[in-house]
């Protein structure tokens, strides 16, 4: 079974300033996708940034980015020059290369402070 | 354009009675999915299907059943509400299974049984 643990359950930052969300997870997949969403007050879910476990090198999207450490099993996304807009629950998501269902984390609630 | 449209967005159903939470979506993608999102969790998935005519449970099937006739169209049906089925329930779908493949999620439907 595949676990995902997000162990901060809110977080705050000052806007501009850099914050990292932690998440790490539980597989015995060697080929898989690790997932960012973002869930604004509106509830829609929306995806920020994916990574590909056989790629080493770490995904990016703007101001968004992750440190990915397959051994470890730790995905964290670092957000840099924070938005008020950036305010929102965060949440990790797992899916197996052949699978087709998320494992989501419990969330991390990310406030931007002005 | 469209995307994933959910039907009713809240809804308030009394213990024992039964209802469909709605789904469509425009972008001819063969996958869609059913979640349901309960508070301070991330999402589970309820069922699936992966083209018309063909549906299969995920990870919390139970008390719930699904149709697939037509490629836009997912309705969730609830049998015999119960409290625990108080939750959001998030429709989304795909172009494919893979992880490449981004989920398009709509906007949520918030259902409370009492």
């Amino acid at each position: 079974a595949q676990t995902v643990t997000q162990s901060q359950p809110e977080m705050s930052v000052q806007e501009a300033e850099t914050v990292t969300l932690s998440c790490t997870y539980d597989t015995s997949e060697n080929n898989y996708y690790l997932f960012w969403y973002k869930q604004p007050p509106s509830r829609q879910m929306i995806l920020v940034i994916r990574q590909e476990a056989y790629k080493q090198q770490n995904a990016t999207e703007n101001r968004f980015s992750v440190n990915f450490q397959k051994a470890a099993k730790s995905f964290s996304l670092k957000i840099s020059d924070s938005q008020l807009g950036d305010t929102a629950m965060y949440f990790c998501a797992f899916m197996k290369r052949t699978g087709n269902q998320f494992y989501f984390g419990t969330g991390t609630s990310l406030t931007v402070i002005p | 354009n469209a995307g994933v449209t959910q039907t009713p967005k809240f809804h308030i159903l009394k213990i024992g009675q039964s209802m469909t939470l709605q789904c469509t979506q425009d972008m001819n993608h063969n996958y869609m999915y059913w979640y349901r999102q309960d508070p301070g969790m991330g999402l589970k998935l309820i069922y699936y299907s992966v083209g018309a005519g063909i549906t299969d449970k995920g990870e919390v099937p139970n008390g719930y059943n699904v149709s697939r006739s037509t490629t836009e169209d997912f309705p969730l049906r609830l049998e015999l509400a119960a409290p625990s089925q108080t939750s959001v329930y998030f429709c989304a779908s795909s172009y494919s299974v893979q992880g490449n493949q981004p989920q398009h999620f709509g906007d949520g439907t918030r259902l409370s049984i009492l």
